[in-house]
């Protein structure tokens, strides 16, 4: 059966460590990965989008890989904050059909 | 714009109920989404539409569930009879057409089904 597994359900670190959150895929063959955060009370944001053929996507703090012989992507915050405390979304879209969300990991910064 | 604007924010209704969630997606983008999302289950998509016409509805769990676009601007999801496990905080969602489009969700309704 087709899934989408996000390792962690909560992860806490220490501010200023690197945050890293794991995505992985099964019986799926996505053209590409999105990223999401959540807030408490709050719909989903998109962070990153990245396709197929890239292996690495950097936005500011924000680095996403995606290795498709793996399945699997990877989402690193560095230098992370209390303010990037949330829940995180990965998901894919299988074809052309709606993204497929993993259930998120709830990353907590402590100070 | 404002965004995706979802309404009401909270709802909370006895069991056997009708409840009405409404949508007002982003002006321009031709595709609507009405998600649903529990701790146990994550996001689930319910149904989509694609130019107003529903797509796919095979999330949608039991005929108590419907949902309608009218037109470009509006879309509600109704369910009648509401039952206790149906509570769930719902999202709509749109984007524009195509590959590589993220995805635009409103706030959401905090559906409570007593």
């Amino acid at each position: 059966s087709q899934k989408i597994e996000q390792n962690s359900e909560a992860l806490n670190i220490q501010e200023g460590k690197t945050a890293t959150l794991t995505c992985n895929y099964t019986n799926y063959s996505p053209a590409y990965l999105q990223w999401y955060r959540q807030d408490p009370g709050r719909g989903p944001v998109f962070l990153l989008l990245i396709r197929e053929n890239e292996k690495e996507k950097r936005k500011e703090r924000l680095k996403v890989t995606f290795d498709t012989t793996l399945k699997q992507s990877l989402f690193h915050i560095t230098a992370s904050q209390p303010a990037d405390s949330a829940t995180y979304l990965c998901a894919l879209n299988p074809g052309n059909t709606p993204l497929v969300f993993g259930k998120g990991t709830r990353l907590s910064v402590i100070a | 714009d404002a965004g995706v604007i979802q309404s009401p924010r909270h709802e909370v209704t006895e069991m056997g109920q009708e409840v009405t969630l409404r949508c007002k997606p982003i002006s321009g983008h031709n595709s609507l989404f009405w998600y649903r999302q529990t701790m146990m289950r994550g996001l689930e998509l319910l149904i989509y539409f694609n130019n107003n016409v529903p797509i796919d509805d095979s999330g949608m769990p039991e005929d108590r569930f419907s949902a309608k676009m009218p037109n470009a601007s509006f879309s509600t999801l109704k369910i009648q009879p509401s039952e206790p496990r149906d509570s769930a905080v719902y999202f709509c969602a749109s984007t524009l057409t195509g590959d590589y489009t993220e995805a635009f969700f409103g706030q959401g309704t905090r559906l409570t089904v007593v």
